[in-house]
């Protein structure tokens, strides 16, 4: 069965440091990622996604993520967070076969900035 | 820019109760999901839907759930007979295709359920 696995449930930083979130996923076949964020109050939106080419993405805000296929890893990184990037990170995979495949959803990362 | 639309924000139920919660997904979106967050934990999976039936559903998908398409905007989840462990945030998603690029899932605001 698939899986996703996210390290940290908790990141405090302060503001202008370096962000790295791990992600680590398990399923049998071709997938495609993603990074959803939810702010407070929000819904999830989509930060950036993978489907296949370069294995470095780049998202909104910043955001950036690299499949590496031999590690099953999709790690989201930013060079230098603010306080708006307070929120709910999540990592999810489907397969890439096509149908309506639902997401698989790692644990999610509260990450906190500090001013 | 079109957003996918949930209601209600928030249902009070009895246990043995049965719910409709309705979600309005974008209009050019042909796959819809719903998804639940029970508090604390991940977001889960539940169901998607093309073409008027059930393209694939968890474990945690079973007789109690429904799924329904009534007309051509509104896609409803329904739950027969409420259980207290049924309280969670339920997410509807839509996407514009199966596979490839314009498989992102976009998801509405949530219907928190509360089950007393």
């Amino acid at each position: 069965a698939q899986s996703v696995s996210q390290h940290n449930h908790h990141v405090i930083l302060s503001e202008a440091a370096s962000l790295e979130l791990g992600c680590n996923y398990s399923y049998g076949g071709t997938v495609n990622l993603f990074w959803y964020v939810q702010y407070p109050g929000q819904h999830l939106q989509l930060l950036l996604k993978y489907f296949s080419g370069d294995p470095l993405v780049k998202g909104i805000k910043g955001f950036e993520a690299e499949f590496i296929k031999s590690k099953f890893s999709f790690n989201l990184r930013k060079p230098s967070v603010q306080w708006s990037d307070t929120a709910e990170y999540f990592c999810a995979v489907n397969g890439a076969g096509g149908g309506a495949d639902g997401l698989t959803f790692g644990k999610g990362t509260h990450l906190i900035i500090q001013p | 820019e079109p957003e996918v639309t949930q209601t209600p924000s928030h249902q009070v139920t009895q246990m043995g109760q049965e719910v409709i919660l309705r979600c309005v997904p974008i209009s050019n979106h042909l796959y819809f999901y719903w998804y639940r967050q029970i508090l604390g934990q991940k977001v889960e999976f539940l169901v998607s839907f093309y073409n008027n039936e059930i393209s694939e559903k968890s474990e945690i998908f079973d007789d109690q759930f429904s799924v329904e398409r009534p007309d051509g905007s509104n896609f409803t989840l329904k739950i027969r007979s409420t259980k207290l462990e049924d309280s969670a945030m339920y997410f509807c998603a839509s996407s514009e295709a199966s596979g490839g690029y314009y498989n992102e899932q976009f998801f509405g605001p949530g219907t928190r359920l509360t089950v007393l």
